[in-house]
């Protein structure tokens, strides 16, 4: 069956620090695989997804995540993070039919930064 | 464009009544999909559709809920009788099918309190 898992329900990370959320799926084929974010009382806003190719995706907002296939892993960076950035994250992903794309979630990582 | 629009954005009900959410996609899309999200179960597919029929209800908790989608603009979530444990935040998200995959739009949310 397919699923994802985010290891960390919480993390905080001091502003202009670097950021790793993890996430590894689940998935009988090649997934499609997305990393969005919510903040607080918003709906979700989608960050990156990858789809095929280049391993490395880049996103908005200055996040990145690499695809790796043998770690069955999607983590997420950033280099030097923002107040701005504080909000829950989730990682999710998706089987594709010609009916459209049905998503699973994570539970979601809690990212909060410390000045 | 709007975005996915989501009313009431609040609901606040007893035990035993019946409530309807409702979502207008955005223009356009031809995918619809209602997710719940909660603290214990992280965010859920419940149903979604394509060109306005039912794909896959199996996220459907039980027959309490009920969703229909009678054009390509408008869509309700139904749950009679509600129950306090239905209490959560109900998404509404839209995406255009086919072809590439494409991301899920979603909108803000309702918050549904059930006393």
């Amino acid at each position: 069956a397919q699923s994802v898992t985010q290891p960390d329900i919480h993390i905080t990370v001091s502003e202009g620090a670097s950021l790793e959320l993890r996430c590894n799926y689940s998935y009988g084929a090649t997934p499609y695989l997305f990393w969005y974010v919510q903040s607080p009382g918003q709906g979700l806003q989608l960050l990156l997804k990858y789809f095929s190719g280049d391993t490395l995706v880049q996103g908005i907002k200055g996040f990145e995540a690499e695809f790796k296939r043998s770690q069955s892993s999607f983590n997420l960076r950033k280099p030097s993070v923002h107040w701005s950035d504080a909000a829950e994250y989730f990682c999710a992903v998706g089987s594709f039919n010609q009916a459209g794309t049905a998503l699973i979630f994570g539970k979601g990582t809690t990212l909060s930064v410390s000045s | 464009d709007a975005g996915v629009i989501q009313s009431p954005r609040h609901e606040v009900t007893e035990m035993g009544q019946e409530v309807t959410l409702r979502c207008k996609p955005i223009s356009g899309h031809n995918s619809l999909f209602w997710y719940r999200q909660t603290m214990m179960r992280g965010l859920e597919l419940l149903i979604y559709f394509n060109n306005n029929v039912p794909i896959d209800d199996s996220g459907m908790p039980e027959d309490r809920f009920s969703a229909k989608m009678p054009n390509a603009s408008f869509s309700t979530l139904k749950i009679q009788p509600s129950e306090p444990r239905d209490s959560a935040v109900y998404f509404c998200a839209s995406s255009s099918a086919g072809g590439d995959i494409n991301e899920q739009f979603f909108g803000p949310g309702t918050r549904l309190t059930v006393l």
